[in-house]
């Protein structure tokens, strides 16, 4: 089985940018979760969809949001990019969403200047 | 508000050495608790989940409701047990909203 797969690995924008970031779950899996990692902060909860339904959102604002298509494949958009958005965003599937077992892409890494 | 902190930002043992991760967390339920790991340019993975009670790579946890921990412990380090270590709790009513510590980097010294 493949993994969870994350594109684009690596992008440079600059401030007031938008920018979207794809993520393709592990076949089968319908939960699909989303988190900041940054050194300062750590993994940071964005938010977890379900059968293209946001079930959790973390605490972040409105620039950041989600969303999940049919074949469970989900994508994030963060708006109006400030310096603090760079870091490493992570994606997760999991099978239901029931079970705490999160699967890993290896993220996608945002450069804001 | 669910919180899981991790008191050692880094931690170094000697190879034969014990080793214990600490990791204590406030919720008010009912918590699930996992230890995740990310070795060196390795994706993060599960390590081991304390409702299934079992020892991965000589790992096994405790969750000590009372203390409000589940310290991550084995009785002797390998050098390739040096990575980055999370703990992470998941409310049993809330889906996959998994929150993680702040991670604990484990250096095992030959």
């Amino acid at each position: 089985k493949a993994g969870v797969t994350q594109t684009p690995r690596y992008l440079i924008k600059t401030r007031g940018q938008q920018v979207t970031l794809s993520c393709s779950p592990i076949s089968g899996h319908r939960s699909v979760s989303w988190y900041q990692q940054t050194p300062g902060q750590g993994l940071q909860f964005l938010f977890e969809y379900f059968s293209e339904t946001q079930r959790n959102k973390g605490n972040f604002p409105g620039r950041f949001s989600g969303r999940q298509f049919s074949n469970s494949r989900s994508e994030m958009n963060v708006s109006t990019l400030e310096l603090g958005d760079s870091a490493l965003y992570l994606c997760a599937s999991s099978l239901d969403g029931h079970t705490g077992e999160l699967f890993f892409g290896e993220g996608s890494r945002l450069t804001v200047l | 508000a669910q919180r899981v902190t991790q008191p050692e930002k880094l931690l170094s043992v000697f190879k034969g050495a014990p080793v214990e991760l600490k990791c204590n967390y406030s919720y008010s339920g009912s918590p699930e608790l996992f230890w995740y790991v990310q070795y060196s340019r390795q994706r993060l993975q599960l390590l081991l989940r304390h409702i299934s009670r079992e020892s991965i790579k000589g790992f096994t946890a405790d969750l000590n409701k009372g203390e409000t921990s589940f310290h991550l412990k084995k009785p002797f380090a390998q050098e390739e047990d040096s990575a980055m270590y999370y703990c992470a709790l998941r409310a049993k009513t809330s889906y996959d909203k998994v929150i993680f510590g702040p991670g604990t980097s484990l250096s095992v010294i030959p």
